[in-house]
């Protein structure tokens, strides 16, 4: 079975802090997301990557960053937490093959900006 | 413009009953993917089922089906004989094709929610 791994399922962090959430996938896909997912908001994409250091802009990339430097591995990064970032995350990784595709999800991080 | 649309408010739906979830979505790419996701208590998102833009058939998924109506751009999802597992947010997906680069960008609906009652 595919597995995605959050590195934490709960994490609190201070305003202004930096705050890395880590995400591995052990199938070797190439596509791999970041989402928010917020009450009465749904899914919302952050970044996404399609391969090894590439990176592009989702629907509301401001007040993040990513780093993908190796295939297993995606990075979400808040330069400077704010309260507003307070949400659960999910990573995802996804694989296409003849037009059809599965997209796999982490069991999220619960993040909290005080 | 929204993309994906689920406007009905929390479903309900007899033990062992059927049940139809709405979706619509937005594209003016020929070529695209649909999906659904269940999400239930525990947060973790379960793929149940994909229909692409030119498949034929609707797509089946054991109790799972698409009622997909390409020229109504729908894409509800049909859930037979409903079990109280089934309880859970369900969120309507769709991939479009076309896009060199960005051709992998997944946009989720804002979800339903679906409580199954004994």
């Amino acid at each position: 079975d595919v597995k995605v791994t959050q590195s934490s399922r709960y994490l609190v962090k201070r305003t202004g802090e930096k705050v890395f959430l880590e995400c591995v996938q052990d199938m070797d896909h190439e596509n791999m997301f970041w989402y928010r997912q917020d009450p009465g908001l749904g899914l919302r994409l952050i970044y996404f990557s399609y391969d090894v250091k590439m990176k592009e802009k989702g629907d509301i990339p401001e007040g993040y960053s990513v780093s993908r430097e190796k295939k297993e591995r995606f990075s979400l990064i808040l330069e400077s937490a704010s309260t507003n970032q307070t949400s659960m995350y999910l990573c995802a990784s996804s694989f296409v093959q003849g037009g059809n595709e599965k997209l796999f999800f982490g069991s999220g991080t619960q993040l909290s900006v005080l | 413009a929204q993309k994906i649309t689920q406007t009905q408010p929390g479903m309900f739906v007899q033990e062992k009953e059927a049940v139809t979830l709405d979706c619509t979505y937005d594209t003016s790419d020929p070529s695209y993917g649909l999906f659904w996701y269940k999400q239930p208590s525990s947060g973790e998102m379960i793929f149940l089922i994909y229909q692409g833009s030119y498949d034929q058939q609707n797509a089946t998924e054991g109790r799972y089906s698409l009622n997909f109506q390409k020229a109504r751009k729908s894409a509800n999802l049909v859930i037979s004989a409903s079990q109280l597992g089934d309880s859970a947010m369900y969120f309507c997906a769709m991939r479009e094709l076309s896009y060199t680069g960005a051709n992998s960008k997944l946009t989720f609906g804002k979800g339903i929610t679906l409580s199954v009652r004994p």
